[in-house]
C-alpha cells in the first residue's frame, strides 16, 4: 500500500530535550511538509522540501530544523529552542509544489 | 496576503440533515481550493477540491463549488450521518511564484451528528 507513514505516533520528551519526529512516504513524492496544528487552530507550515537536498522554511520554522537525503525521508528535528513544543505535528507530499498534498497520520508531541 | 476564513463550530447536526459550512478566501490571482477531514486523533483526509472557477468538487456526498465572485467555497451535503462527525478544514493553494505548494489553512469548523 502507498502511504505516508509517521513515528512514533505519541511522543513525551523533557524540555532541553532535542527529538527527532520520522516522516517516510512510497509515493515517490518530490515534495514533502512539516506542519504543526495546536487544538482549535488550522495547521501551520514549519518547513518544505520541493526537492531532495532543498528545504524551505515555512512560517513558523524558528526552534525546528529539517533534512532531506533521500526522497522518501524527511525527518523534522525540535530542538531545545523551541519555545512552546507541545502539539501535533503532520506530514505531508505531494507529487509537485502545486500539487495535491496528502497528509501522514500524524505525531502528538508532549512536552513534559 | 493570502488567508481561509470557515465557519466557527462547533456544529451540531442531528442525523439526515443538510450541512453548510461556509469558506471565504483572500488570495492574489487563481488558486486551488480544497477541503480536507480530520477524525479524531488522525491525521488529514483530502475530501475534495477545485482548481479554477465555477469547478465543482465532489466527494462522497459532499459538494463545493469554487465561487471567484464571492471568493467563496462552503462545503454541503445534504444528509449527514453520524459517520461524518469530525473537524473539516478549508484550505488554499497560491498557485504563483515562491508560494507554490504552501497550503493555507482555515482554522477548522467541528462536525459532531446525533443520531
Amino acid at each position: 500500500d502507498g502511504g505516508i507513514t509517521q513515528s512514533p505516533k505519541y511522543l513525551f520528551r523533557k524540555e532541553g530535550q532535542n527529538v527527532t519526529l520520522s516522516c517516510e512516504q512510497n509515493l515517490n513524492h518530490d515534495a514533502m511538509y512539516w506542519y504543526r496544528q495546536d487544538p482549535g487552530q488550522g495547521l501551520r507550515l514549519i518547513y518544505y522540501s520541493q526537492i531532495v537536498n532543498d528545504f524551505q522554511k515555512g512560517d513558523i520554522a524558528e526552534g525546528y530544523s529539517v533534512s532531506r537525503e533521500k526522497k522518501e525521508s524527511f525527518p523534522l528535528t525540535v530542538t531545545s529552542a523551541q519555545k512552546n513544543p507541545t502539539a501535533f505535528y503532520l506530514c505531508a507530499s505531494s507529487d509537485s509544489p502545486t500539487d495535491t498534498q496528502y497528509f501522514g497520520p500524524g505525531t502528538r508531541l508532549t512536552v513534559l | 496576503g493570502n488567508s481561509v476564513t470557515q465557519m466557527e463550530g462547533p456544529v451540531t447536526l442531528s442525523e439526515e440533515a443538510f450541512l453548510t459550512i461556509n469558506c471565504t478566501y483572500t488570495a492574489t490571482g487563481y488558486p486551488s481550493l480544497f477541503w480536507y477531514v480530520q477524525y479524531p486523533g488522525e491525521g488529514l483526509q483530502l475530501l475534495l477540491k477545485a482548481t479554477k472557477a465555477d469547478d465543482k468538487g465532489s466527494n462522497k456526498g459532499f459538494e463545493a463549488t469554487y465561487r471567484k465572485e464571492t471568493t467563496s467555497f462552503h462545503l454541503e451535503k445534504g444528509s449527514v450521518q453520524v459517520s461524518d462527525s469530525a473537524v473539516y478544514f478549508c484550505a488554499l493553494s497560491p498557485n504563483y511564484g515562491g508560494s507554490q505548494g504552501n497550503l493555507i489553512f482555515g482554522k477548522g469548523t467541528k462536525l459532531s451528528v446525533k443520531p
